[in-house]
Order: structure tokens, then C-alpha cells, then sequence
């Protein structure tokens, strides 16, 4: 049964900061992974997508990577802000199958002071 | 891009009565949508597969004649929660896949108080 663990579960940096958030998931088979932010209260924001073929994947300040053999991702944040303040959440997709739902970490909220 | 509209996007409501929260997709036909539960602090944890015109799939340990779900049409699939206690107070999202689409789409999720 595919886990998805996220460490480390909360994080405090100043502005300004570089990081990185780490995900591991048990089981190699999957078709895609994904990070996902969460404000308190609210749904989901897509942040990045990367492709089971892929390495990484570039959006802004975001940095994604997959080692699939291994079982990680790391989403790096460069020059955090305090409106980066959230919980980050991974998921991956299992290998296509139809109707196959995306199975979560447990997130790492972040929380960015000025 | 494919987008889920969810809502109410927060009930309170008595015990024993029952909720519907609704998710469509606006832009996209959802053959498939799934329904997940989030308590605090937890990471969301899928509930059902909901498949248009067929009973939805039932993860192990949900209750399917508490948690209805119903997927009338390829826009639309809805969640009851019938008879609600205060433990069912949660926080409840769906989200689609738009066929030929890599990524999943999320409603803006649904803040439940059963008091």
C-alpha cells in the first residue's frame, strides 16, 4: 500500500530564506506526483506537477524534483515571503489506472515571519 | 483550465439532520470525481469514488448509507451526509481529472460543523 510521508511536518524561517521541504513515498510505481498549497480553511492550489519521466519542474520561485527510484521529491522555496505561509501538501498519483485517486502526505506548514 | 466549483463552502448544522454538499465542473465533463475528508491537521483521506451513472466505490471504514454520494450527470456529484454528529464535523473536498489531463483538480472544499 503506497505511503506518502512528508518531513518535517511544520517549519518557521525568516523572510528571505531559502528551503526545502522533503516527501518520500514507498512504492515507485506511480504516473505523476504532485505539490499542492493549502491556506487555512481553504482548497487546494496546484503548485507543481512532475511527470513520473521527469526530474524536476520550474514555476517562479518553485523548484520540484522526483527521484522515483529512491522515493523522494523536495520542493524548494527560494527567497521565502511571509505570504508563502501554508501547508504544503505531496501526492502521487499511482500508476494510470482509471479512477485512481491521488494519495496524500499529511503536508508541512510553513510559516514565514517578516 | 478545468475547474470544480464546490459548495456550500461552510454549513453548520444540528445533529441528526442531514447536509448535501455539491461539485461540478464547470469547464470539463468528470466521468470520475472523488470525494476526501480532512480533520485537523490530517492529511485528506479519500472517502469514495464517485462514477457517473454507477455507485460510488467506498474506501474501507466510510459508511455508505451515512456518506451518500450521488454522480448523476458528467458535471455533477453529490455528497450527503445523512443523520450528522459532531464527529462527522470536518472539512470535505472532491476533486475531478479532466480526461487528457495530468493533474487533478480540487473544489475549494467544504467546512462542516455538526453542533
Amino acid at each position: 500500500k503506497q505511503e506518502v510521508t512528508q518531513i518535517p511536518a511544520a517549519l518557521s524561517v525568516p523572510e528571505g530564506e531559502n528551503l526545502v521541504l522533503n516527501c518520500s513515498f514507498t512504492d515507485s510505481a506511480i504516473y505523476n506526483l504532485q505539490w499542492f498549497r493549502q491556506d487555512p480553511g481553504k482548497g487546494l492550489t496546484s503548485l507543481l506537477l512532475i511527470q513520473s519521466s521527469q526530474r524536476e519542474q520550474t514555476s517562479g520561485r518553485l523548484n520540484a524534483s522526483l527521484d522515483k527510484s529512491s522515493g523522494r521529491s523536495t520542493l524548494y522555496i527560494a527567497a521565502s515571503q511571509p505570504g508563502d505561509s501554508a501547508t504544503y501538501l505531496c501526492a502521487v498519483r499511482p500508476i494510470n489506472q482509471a479512477g485512481t485517486a491521488l494519495i496524500f502526505g499529511k503536508g508541512t506548514t510553513l510559516s514565514v515571519s517578516s | 483550465g478545468a475547474v470544480v466549483s464546490q459548495h456550500p463552502s461552510r454549513v453548520i448544522c444540528k445533529s441528526g439532520t442531514s447536509v448535501k454538499i455539491e461539485c461540478r465542473s464547470l469547464d470539463f465533463q468528470a466521468t470520475t470525481m472523488f470525494w476526501y475528508r480532512q480533520f485537523p491537521k490530517q492529511s485528506l483521506m479519500l472517502m469514495a469514488t464517485s462514477n457517473e451513472g454507477s455507485k460510488a466505490t467506498y474506501e474501507q471504514g466510510v459508511e455508505k448509507d451515512k456518506f451518500l454520494i450521488n454522480h448523476a450527470s458528467l458535471t455533477l456529484s453529490t455528497l450527503t451526509v445523512t443523520s450528522a454528529h459532531p464527529e462527522d464535523s470536518s472539512f470535505y473536498i472532491c476533486s475531478a481529472i479532466r480526461q487528457g489531463a495530468r493533474g487533478y483538480t480540487f473544489g475549494s472544499g467544504t467546512r462542516l460543523t455538526v453542533v
